[in-house]
């Protein structure tokens, strides 16, 4: 059973507005989470992390959001442009495995129109 | 800026060959990790390595296995390719155990097609 999901394969938004891709996980042992953007031919890039004692994490454009009671993570993305167009990970880790070892969703591809 | 080079973009091997996947960083990283990439399941660690010679089973080990004989290199093994190995090979590294939570860098990924 994936212990780490996104249900939204694919996501359709307009430039300039906000994109907001969302993640759930099941193991209450993660406490630390990460986001990675993945373009085609390319590995994927870390982007964005945070850690289970905060419920905000900011840099520039995006936003990281964390409802541990839900188990429940979202990234924003404010104001989207074309070149965020990419496939979009979340992953989450746990302390016992302080090797970073990483759990991954499925993904979700994001498109953003012109 | 961290490289990660993976030794080939495409590879089309049959079935029941022995494949070789080569990863090279140059940073070095203590931790190597191998994962795939399927459609729909996201990327699935297969091992990794926090040191030289030492390697750790993954969540689907089966099939697979690897080397670490120097730091910068993490090599994975496909005894016997069969078509379910079909996929986008992954290879990553990270900053050793003590360094906290730091990022996993990738590499631009190996297509294997098993036919």
């Amino acid at each position: 059973d994936q212990q780490v999901k996104q249900n939204s394969p694919s996501l359709s938004v307009q430039e300039g507005r906000i994109s907001i891709l969302n993640c759930d996980y099941t193991n209450s042992m993660f406490d630390y989470f990460l986001w990675y953007k993945k373009y085609p031919a390319e590995g994927p890039t870390f982007l964005i992390s945070i850690s289970s004692i905060k419920d905000k994490n900011e840099d520039g454009r995006f936003t990281v959001f964390l409802n541990k009671s839900a188990k429940h993570l979202s990234l924003h993305i404010v104001p989207s442009q074309p070149g965020d167009s990419a496939v979009y990970f979340c992953a989450a880790s746990a302390a016992y495995n302080a090797g970073n070892m990483l759990t991954f969703g499925g993904g979700t591809r994001l498109m953003v129109k012109p | 800026d961290v490289k990660v080079t993976q030794s080939s973009r495409y590879l089309v091997k049959r079935t029941g060959e022995k494949v070789f996947l080569e990863c090279v960083q140059d940073m070095d990283h203590e931790n190597m990790f191998w994962y795939r990439q399927d459609p729909g399941l996201g990327l699935r660690l297969i091992y990794f390595s926090y040191d030289v010679k030492m390697k750790e089973k993954g969540d689907i080990p089966e099939g697979y296995s690897v080397s670490r004989e120097k730091k910068e290199r993490f090599s994975l093994i496909l005894e016997s390719a069969s078509t379910n190995q079909t996929s986008m090979y992954l290879c990553a590294s990270s900053l050793g155990r003590g360094e906290g939570n730091s990022p996993l860098h990738f590499g631009n990924g190996t297509r294997l097609t098993v036919t």
